[in-house]
């Protein structure tokens, strides 16, 4: 069945770069018509999309957050990876993976337990 | 980018009640507006997808409409584990982004 599995470190200092790992199972990042997002959730806040990625590498930004995100993948691992250079406190976030799939529309089908990364100075 | 407004931002409710919430787009979307419910600590799980057409494995008594700028979600008899928190989001763009939430609370 389908997974995945969001990994990282749980604790990052101010200015220094944050790098999440996605690992997926259950389907392939190869896979038409899917791919990967990252969304983050402050504690007691809203959900805020960050990025995906497509299966043929097409990758989308946060207008917001465009010039501190990358989102890449390797396919043969089954994983997307994430980063996020210059954190801050307020970067502090449950941040979730989640498969991106399309009947119809875009939605999120399959989301990954999430990873509670805290910033501190 | 596209603004997503969701109507109330909390509610109370008892077991039994009809529970609707509201979501505004900033431009019109179509229909391409999903729905998701959050438990405390939980991810979030796809409700609704398309405006109205239910996800596989969510009860009936879930139900999406709308199309353009206005969407709503509505809970035909409310549920004891219905209590959670509701986003809508929009998939209009790619650049997705989800509304504020709805909060779910027992009366």
């Amino acid at each position: 069945q389908v997974s995945l599995k969001e990994s990282g470190p749980v604790l990052v200092k101010t200015t220094e770069t944050l790098t999440l790992t996605c690992t997926v199972s259950g389907f392939s990042l190869s896979n038409t018509r899917m791919g990967v997002s990252w969304i983050r959730q402050p504690p007691g806040k809203a959900l805020e999309w960050l990025a995906h990625i497509f299966s043929n590498d097409e990758k989308f930004y946060s207008t917001s957050l465009k010039n501190r995100l990358t989102i890449s993948k390797d396919t043969s691992k089954s994983q997307v990876v994430l980063t996020m250079t210059n954190m801050d406190p307020v970067d502090t976030a449950t941040y979730y993976c989640a498969r991106k799939g399309y009947h119809i529309n875009w939605y999120e089908d399959y989301w990954g337990q999430g990873t509670l990364v805290t910033v501190s100075s | 980018d596209i603004q997503m407004t969701q109507s109330p931002s909390s509610l109370s409710a008892s077991v039994g009640d009809r529970v609707t919430i509201t979501c505004r787009a900033s431009q019109s979307i179509s229909t391409y507006l999903n729905w998701y419910q959050q438990k405390p600590g939980k991810a979030p799980n796809l409700l609704i997808y398309a405006a109205s057409s239910l996800q596989s494995g969510v009860p009936s008594r879930f139900s999406g409409s709308g199309s353009g700028t206005d969407f709503t979600l509505t809970i035909s008899s409310l549920q004891p584990e219905d209590f959670a928190t509701y986003y809508c989001q929009q998939s209009f763009s790619m650049l997705e982004t989800f509304g504020q939430g709805t909060n779910v609370e027992i009366k």
